[in-house]
């Protein structure tokens, strides 16, 4: 399978404190993208970082890539209980998204 | 703009039954997916449309079929349904093939299958 791998599986944090979660893929990559899925619900598009990018933020959100190693790190600065979600990086080749296994982000009040 | 919808949202079914689940986006666009996630992984394609008229097997099209009826709609189709379906099926789109675009999800639909 080309599907990525994600770590932690399970994250913990309270409220206000940063939460770092980390991808790792195996292919050539045009870009990557971050989602997020609230419980029961579909996925929605956080960022993406293009193969030539190193660094990109948005709002409390940072993203790394770095192709050398094939992976990515994703950022979430003074976290809030409404980030609490499942966080999923996608690695994508131009034909085919290969989705991480995701990182369960818990945030506590 | 309803995004991405897909029908219907829960479904129980017998081994052995058939069933289509619908997806139907109105942002115009060309690529629509099908995944399914199952506890504990990521989402794994079944099958993708590139543009209208193309369908293509995806990671894991044992077991489906796809018609692209027209841009807007995408089906997927369980023939003879199996216990290891069980699953959340996710259709997505995107604008175009390729690209930097990001996908738009459906909300899912819950299969059994007893």
């Amino acid at each position: 399978s080309q599907q990525g791998e994600e770590d932690p599986q399970a994250l913990s944090i309270q409220e206000g404190e940063n939460a770092t979660m980390n991808c790792s893929y195996k292919t050539s990559i045009n870009n990557l993208q971050w989602y997020r899925q609230n419980s029961g619900r579909g996925l929605v598009h956080l960022i993406l970082i293009r193969s030539n990018e190193r660094e990109k933020h948005s709002g409390r959100l940072r993203v790394t890539l770095d192709t050398s190693k094939k992976s990515s790190s994703l950022l979430i600065t003074a976290s809030r209980a409404a980030d609490t979600a499942s966080y999923f990086c996608a690695t994508d080749a131009g034909n085919q998204f290969y989705f991480g296994t995701g990182t369960s982000l818990t945030v506590i009040p | 703009n309803a995004g991405v919808t897909q029908t219907p949202k829960f479904q129980v079914l017998k081994t052995g039954q058939s069933m289509t689940l619908q997806c139907a986006q109105d942002m115009n666009h060309n690529s629509m997916y099908w995944y399914r996630q199952d506890p504990g992984m990521g989402l794994r394609l079944i099958y993708y449309s590139a543009s209208e008229g193309t369908t293509d097997k995806g990671e894991v099209p044992n077991g489906y079929n796809v018609s692209r009826l027209n841009k807007r709609e995408f089906s997927l189709r369980l023939e003879s349904a199996a216990p290891s379906q069980t699953s959340v099926y996710f259709c997505a789109s995107r604008l175009n093939w390729g690209g930097a675009g990001t996908q738009y999800f459906g909300p899912g639909t819950r299969l059994t299958v007893l």
